[in-house]
């Protein structure tokens, strides 16, 4: 059964730093893409990031760029997400999820929560 | 990106068929077959439930459905059950990124 396991998430004040993780399980991570997905409680989803199979091929939504890093580390199974600079409109429950080779989401975690407040 | 445009709410009773729109532009929704749609019940993840606008994960019921004419896709929810009562999402494949909708709540009466 693939897993993935969202933590790391906590208060931040603003201009903090944070950084997820995602332990993952149940596949083949090397092969796998890994998405970065957030959601204010209540609202929809907003797509953050993609890594491909290393951490030279990533993606990120503009809103993020150049303040979020995604990473991966194969040997851990393990997706990471740094966040820089955080905003209070960075709050938000991020999930990890696997990418299922259409384009598309199959596979979620149960998110971790950031709170960015002063 | 702009979110694509979803009904906030919809609703239908048990037995009933309810559709769910989703508009997007021609550089999302009407520029790729890669429509995806998502169940979530509350405090849960996302559950993907069609993908490449009508295709369906194993394991989920034949009662869901996806199509797309132009900028804007549908999901069908046929045969209502009281646990289709959550929250559904789509998404799109924007070219290296990808966009979602505000995300509809179904209530089964």
């Amino acid at each position: 059964e693939m897993q993935l396991v969202e933590s790391g998430g906590g208060l931040v004040q603003p201009g903090g730093s944070l950084r997820l993780s995602c332990a993952t399980s149940g596949f083949y991570f090397r092969d796998s893409y890994l998405h970065w997905v957030r959601q204010v409680p209540g609202k929809g989803l907003v797509w953050v990031a993609r890594i491909m199979r290393d951490d030279s091929d990533t993606d990120y939504a503009d809103f993020v760029k150049g303040r979020f890093t995604i990473s991966r580390d194969n040997a851990k199974n393990t997706v990471y997400l740094q966040m820089s600079s955080l905003t209070v409109e960075d709050t938000a429950l991020y999930y990890c999820a696997r990418d299922g080779g259409k384009w598309n989401h199959d596979c979620w975690g149960q998110g971790t929560l950031v709170t960015v407040s002063s | 990106q702009s979110a694509l445009t979803q009904p906030p709410s919809a609703s239908g009773s048990p037995g009933q068929s309810v559709t769910i729109s989703c508009t997007g532009t021609s550089s999302d929704v009407g520029a790729y077959n890669h429509v995806s749609w998502y169940q979530q019940h509350p405090g849960k993840g996302p559950r993907l439930i069609i993908y490449e606008v009508g295709q369906r994960p194993s394991g989920v019921p034949d009662r869901f459905s996806g199509s797309k004419s132009g900028n804007t896709a549908s999901l069908t929810v046929s045969g209502l059950q009281t646990e289709d009562e959550a929250d559904y999402h789509c998404s799109s494949y924007a070219g290296r990124s990808w966009v979602f909708g505000g995300g509809t709540k179904l209530t089964v009466l």
